[in-house]
């Protein structure tokens, strides 16, 4: 049974970039027609899709977000990671990684990390 | 401001059937599939019902899902005490150039 877990740095100070990395355990990150997103939720608020990638590298981003965003993949350490720059405190958040069966709106998340937390402050 | 709304609680006793409700629009829900997750206490999310009303290996049929225009539901029956969590609705968005769109949430509690 394919397994994520997230991890990086649990602060970060404004203006820098934010960089977490999910590893895939318990199957290949290039699996079938699996895409890999990365949602965050906002202390008492709802979930916020930033965006996904295919193993190939194709990614696609939450319009609202893109230009601060950067999705990228490592097959051979069955790994995809987050990069968010110039973050500020509205970037706190807990960050989860999923995984969904194919591309759009056909496919819910059926794979999740646990997810981690980060507080962006100085 | 989550993009889809969802009323922040909900609550019943061990037996009762709840339904929590989900209200979109026409570039979510409407044209779009409805996805249902669970995160209980401590766990990862969940994908709960996919594609409006079906449901994934191992999830009990006391789950259930409907979508109606721009407004979906989750019904869950005879409920128990390990049922208390939080639910998240989903749905894809045709705005812009497309991106999943979440409630904010429902918190139910089991009394």
């Amino acid at each position: 049974q394919v397994q994520l877990q997230e991890s990086g740095p649990g602060l970060v100070k404004p203006s820098q970039t934010l960089s977490l990395t999910c590893t895939v355990s318990g199957g290949s990150i290039t699996r079938g027609t699996y895409y890999w997103s990365w949602i965050r939720q906002h202390p008492g608020k709802g979930l916020e899709w930033l965006g996904y990638i295919y193993y190939t590298g194709n990614t696609y981003y939450n319009p609202s977000l893109k230009s601060r965003l950067r999705i990228s993949v490592d097959t051979s350490k069955n790994q995809f990671s987050l990069n968010v720059n110039s973050v500020t405190v509205a970037d706190t958040a807990v960050y989860y990684c999923a995984g969904q069966g194919g591309f759009g709106s056909r496919y819910g998340m059926d794979v999740w990390g646990q997810g981690t937390t980060v507080s962006v402050s100085s | 401001q989550s993009v889809l709304t969802q009323s922040p609680s909900a609550s019943g006793t061990p037996g009762q059937r709840v339904i929590i409700s989900c209200s979109g629009s026409s570039s979510n829900i409407e044209r779009n599939y409805v996805f249902w997750y669970q995160r209980l206490p401590g766990t990862a999310p969940k994908l709960l019902i996919y594609r409006n009303d079906q449901r994934p290996s191992g999830v009990p049929d006391r789950f259930s899902g409907s979508k109606s225009g721009t407004s979906a539901s989750l019904a869950i029956s005879g409920l128990r005490s390990e049922d208390e969590g939080d639910y998240y609705c989903a749905s894809w968005d045709d705005s812009l150039t497309g991106l999943w769109v979440f409630g904010g949430g429902t918190k139910l509690t089991v009394l």
